[in-house]
């Protein structure tokens, strides 16, 4: 099955510091794509970073990194400097390569505190 | 530059009924994927559509079915409708030759009763 699971259904951190999300996922292709989405109670989701598995360097896009560590199959996310408005539910996904279905992990629900 | 439009926002349905909810694609998108989003949970790929076919199909019952058209917005259509429909919709918009980025709407809640 392939599958993606979401360990932490909450966290919450201090704004200004650094908070890891974690994701691992299941997959037989050895070509696919991951991705972070971010989801605000406004409920647009919205794409936070996106990694080739192919690419040995991870992706960074400004306060946001990840950890793609493939022969694990463990891909978590890092926010740095955390802000308020980082407030939302965060989703893991996997893409295989030549297929169209997403598959999505159940979310952790971030919370930035003032 | 007009972002992926879903309506209607909300909608109430009773058992047994049958719904529309309809997608506008980002300006320029070709491809159109549907997902269910139920309470809690991550979404659920329901099917996409390009060249007005369906490409690839998820785990859904044929209770579930769409269309697009050749302007490239599509419909999804639920019929019979269960309880366990109720969800958020989502609608992603994508191009052919980068299908990863998938850019979606705000999505239509609908409620069953």
């Amino acid at each position: 099955a392939q599958t993606v699971t979401q360990s932490q259904p909450e966290m919450s951190v201090q704004e200004a510091e650094t908070v890891t999300l974690s994701c691992t996922y299941d997959t037989s292709e050895n070509n696919y794509y991951l991705f972070w989405y971010k989801q605000p109670p406004s409920r647009q989701m919205i794409l936070v970073i996106r990694q080739e598995a192919y690419k040995q360097q991870n992706a960074t896009e400004n306060r946001f990194s990840v950890n793609f560590q493939k022969a694990a199959k463990s891909f978590s996310l890092k926010i740095s400097d955390s802000q308020l408005g980082d407030t939302a539910m965060y989703f893991c996904a996997f893409m295989n390569r030549g297929f169209y279905d997403m598959r999505f992990g159940a979310g952790t629900r971030l919370t930035v505190k003032p | 530059d007009a972002g992926v439009t879903q309506s209607p926002t909300h909608l109430i349905k009773t058992r047994g009924q049958q719904v529309t909810l309809r997608c506008s694609p980002k300006s320029g998108h070709d491809t159109v994927s549907w997902y269910q989003q139920a309470l809690g949970q991550g979404p659920q790929f329901i099917f996409q559509y390009y060249e007005e076919e369906e490409r690839q199909r998820g785990n859904f019952p044929d209770r579930f079915s769409g269309h697009q058209f050749p302007n490239y917005s599509s419909e999804l259509n639920v019929n019979a409708l269960l309880l366990g429909d109720s969800a958020l919709y989502l609608c992603a918009s994508s191009l052919r030759q980068d299908q990863e980025t998938q850019y979606f709407g705000p999505g239509t809640r609908l409620l069953v009763l």
